[in-house]
């Protein structure tokens, strides 16, 4: 199992540029979500999915679009990329009915 | 207002010298406490999950306890691979998210 994979694992925006950051997993599990880490900040919740073709805002989702057509794949949209989304993207996921999520690598995303 | 706060922020450790990490919170319909491990340019690593007030678990150097309030990290006597930062995270079955601390960052001197 590959686990839980992100690309690119780099990333650098000029404001106003759109992108998608990539997640896929091979579990086979139902939730799969999309975390920043800030320094100081923590890890906070964009967006998440409990199943294909169903996606709710976390914390902090503005700016940010995502749609889960496959339970494997869970893209998240950048629409128009601004300085104060540089930060650090994870993709998590996990089984139905447990709360221990895995992690992807991150994708470090600097926009100018 | 749920929330998880970790302390220290950073602990200096020489080999062999035990210590504690905290994690207070105040979440509304917890389930599950989890505790992860975090290298530098690597996602969060799974440690432990608890559950109940009372609960502990162990692995290897660390061994997690839950109280009411709060959750310690005990690292007895670390050794340099030990270093990381270690994120606390509360799951509010209110809100169905998991909610994350701000991580301890850990340093051990050989």
């Amino acid at each position: 199992n590959a686990g839980v994979t992100q690309t690119p694992k780099f990333q650098v925006l000029k404001t106003g540029q759109s992108m998608t950051l990539q997640c896929a997993q091979d579990m086979n599990h139902e939730y799969m979500s999309w975390y920043r880490q800030d320094p100081g900040m923590g890890l906070r919740l964009i967006h998440y999915s409990v199943g294909a073709g169903i996606t709710d805002q976390g914390e902090v989702p503005n700016g940010y679009n995502v749609s889960r057509s496959t339970t494997e794949d869970f893209p998240l949209r950048l629409l128009s990329a601004a300085p104060s989304q540089t930060s650090v993207y994870f993709c998590a996921s996990s089984a139905y009915g447990s709360n221990e999520q895995f992690f992807g690598p991150g994708t470090r995303l600097t926009v100018l | 207002e749920d929330q998880v706060t970790q302390s220290p922020e950073a602990l200096r450790l020489q080999e062999g010298e035990s210590s504690s990490l905290n994690c207070s919170y105040t979440v509304s319909g917890l389930r599950g406490l989890f505790w992860y491990r975090q290298d530098p340019g690597k996602g969060p690593e799974f440690l432990f999950t608890l559950y109940s007030a009372g609960e502990e678990k162990e692995k290897e150097r660390l061994k997690a306890t839950l109280t009411k309030k709060e959750s310690f990290l005990h690292i007895t006597a670390p050794k340099p691979e030990d270093s990381a930062t270690y994120l606390c995270a509360c799951f509010s079955s209110n809100t169905g998210k998991l909610i994350f601390g701000q991580g301890t960052t850990l340093q051990v001197k050989p």
